[in-house]
């Protein structure tokens, strides 16, 4: 069963624009962490932010925030004041404590373009 | 600090051929994990190891598949015989933290790939 989806097609934003990326996540552990990687076309995974199950508040990482609604399981990206450098594929991933499991589960990512 | 390092970065080998493909993950960092990206997909999970020790090897997707991690620092990802399903970009992440720890210190790092192409 997919644990992460992301189901958004490419999209299309305009340079200093913002940007959500949506991501919904499925699991039945009260405990588990959230993350975003962001992969340039040079092929990277660029970790990007991370959000704890307890944490109460949302994530932020300089231009990037993790909107977390827990009771809709969705943990969405946004990129505030769009760069052209954020162009890319942008993976949303969870990894769940339950037995001890590092494994990071992945979505299938969200593409990103900024256009001037 | 250096981050982590993978060779090749690309393999293109031929089919019934045997590959290793080497990680370094970063300096001290105790957890190491293999995955595999296909095009268009994101990673998925093959193995990982704390220190020296493999904890999870579930992912392997059959017995020509192996790593090891011999000294608890670089590791080895093999192919045996391979075939052209084997064709992927092969990824490895290193993390501070051991099995057990608080999810918080537990970010995985990952290293550039490597891109084997079976013919």
């Amino acid at each position: 069963a997919q644990k992460i989806t992301q189901t958004q097609p490419g999209m299309f934003v305009q340079e200093k624009e913002a940007v959500t990326l949506d991501c919904t996540y499925d699991t039945s552990d009260q405990s588990y962490g959230l993350f975003w990687y962001k992969q340039p076309s040079s092929g990277e995974m660029i970790f990007l932010i991370y959000q704890g199950s307890y944490d109460e508040q949302n994530a932020t990482e300089g231009r990037y925030s993790l909107n977390f609604q827990k009771a809709r399981k969705s943990a969405n990206l946004v990129i505030s004041a769009s760069q052209l450098g954020d162009s890319a594929m942008y993976f949303c991933a969870m990894r769940e404590v339950q037995g001890g499991n590092n494994r990071l589960a992945f979505g299938k990512g969200n593409q990103v373009v900024v256009i001037p | 600090g250096a981050g982590v390092s993978q060779s090749p970065r690309y393999k293109v080998t031929k089919r019934g051929q045997d590959v290793a493909l080497r990680c370094d993950p970063i300096s001290g960092h105790v957890s190491l994990y293999w995955y595999r990206q296909a095009l268009g997909q994101g990673p998925e999970f093959l193995t990982y190891f704390n220190y020296e020790a493999q904890q999870d090897k579930s992912g392997l997707p059959n017995d020509r598949f192996s790593a090891e991690r011999p000294e608890g620092s670089i590791s080895t990802l093999t192919i045996q015989r391979t075939e052209q399903r084997d064709s992927a970009m092969y990824r490895c992440a290193s993390s501070l933290a051991a099995w057990g720890a608080p999810i918080d210190t537990d970010t995985q790092y990952f290293g550039p790939g490597t891109r084997l192409t079976v013919l």
